[in-house]
């Protein structure tokens, strides 16, 4: 299993610019969700998805947008880039209710100039 | 807003010390998780906790889910020069999945 794969690596945006980060993983998890991780904050829950066709807003919503169609892939798109979404952004998936752990994947580094 | 006190910031230590970090909320968990990230990779879970009280190990890792639900404890025995990165535990309020994250606290070893 490659586990949670995330595309680009890195990527830099100059402000109004939208992009999709890309995320995918072959474990046959229900639960997805994206983070963002800056400095001294941990990560906070941007959205996630409980299964297909169904995604749910997490702390920091606002500017990301994120869509469900598949099991396996789970894309966040920013709608128009800002410098405050400057960040590391990690998918992450999980089993499910009973069993809370999520694993990561390597990260997407996003600058916006 | 965070809602996990995560502590120490930052530990600097000899190596074969032990380390001791905790995470601390004023709400009750239901899940505490503890995760270990390295520079330029995603965080990694060590330990899942899914019992008032319960002390799991795994390797020189001990994690323990405080009695009163309300905190969590991460233990590292003997450190090496690999157990540098950043620890974040991260913890599930209710029947879901959402879990919060604590900041993390850096771990550096001197060799």
């Amino acid at each position: 299993n490659a586990g949670v794969t995330q595309t680009p690596k890195f990527q830099v945006l100059k402000t109004g610019q939208s992009m999709t980060l890309q995320c995918a993983q072959d474990m046959n998890h229900e639960y997805m969700s994206w983070y963002r991780q800056d400095p001294g904050m941990g990560l906070r829950l941007i959205h996630y998805s409980v299964g297909a066709g169904i995604t749910d807003q997490g702390e920091v919503p606002n500017g990301y947008n994120v869509s469900r169609s598949t099991t396996e892939d789970f894309p966040l798109r920013l709608l128009s880039a800002a410098p405050s979404q400057t960040s590391v952004y990690f998918c992450a998936s999980g089993r499910g209710m009973l069993k809370n752990e999520q694993f990561f994947g390597p990260g997407t580094r996003l600058t916006v100039l | 807003g965070q809602q996990l006190n995560q502590s120490p910031q930052s530990m600097f230590i000899q190596e074969g010390e032990d380390v001791s970090m905790n995470c601390t909320s004023s709400s009750i968990f239901n899940t505490w998780l503890w995760y270990k990230q390295d520079p330029g990779e995603g965080p990694v879970l060590l330990i899942a906790l899914y019992k008032a009280g319960e002390l799991t190990s795994n390797g020189r890792l001990t994690a323990q889910f405080g009695i009163t639900r309300k905190d969590s404890f991460l233990n590292i025995s003997a450190s090496i020069p690999s157990d540098v990165g950043i620890y974040f535990c991260a913890g599930r309020r209710e029947y879901g999945n959402k879990l919060v994250f604590g900041a993390g606290t850096i771990l550096r070893v001197k060799s």
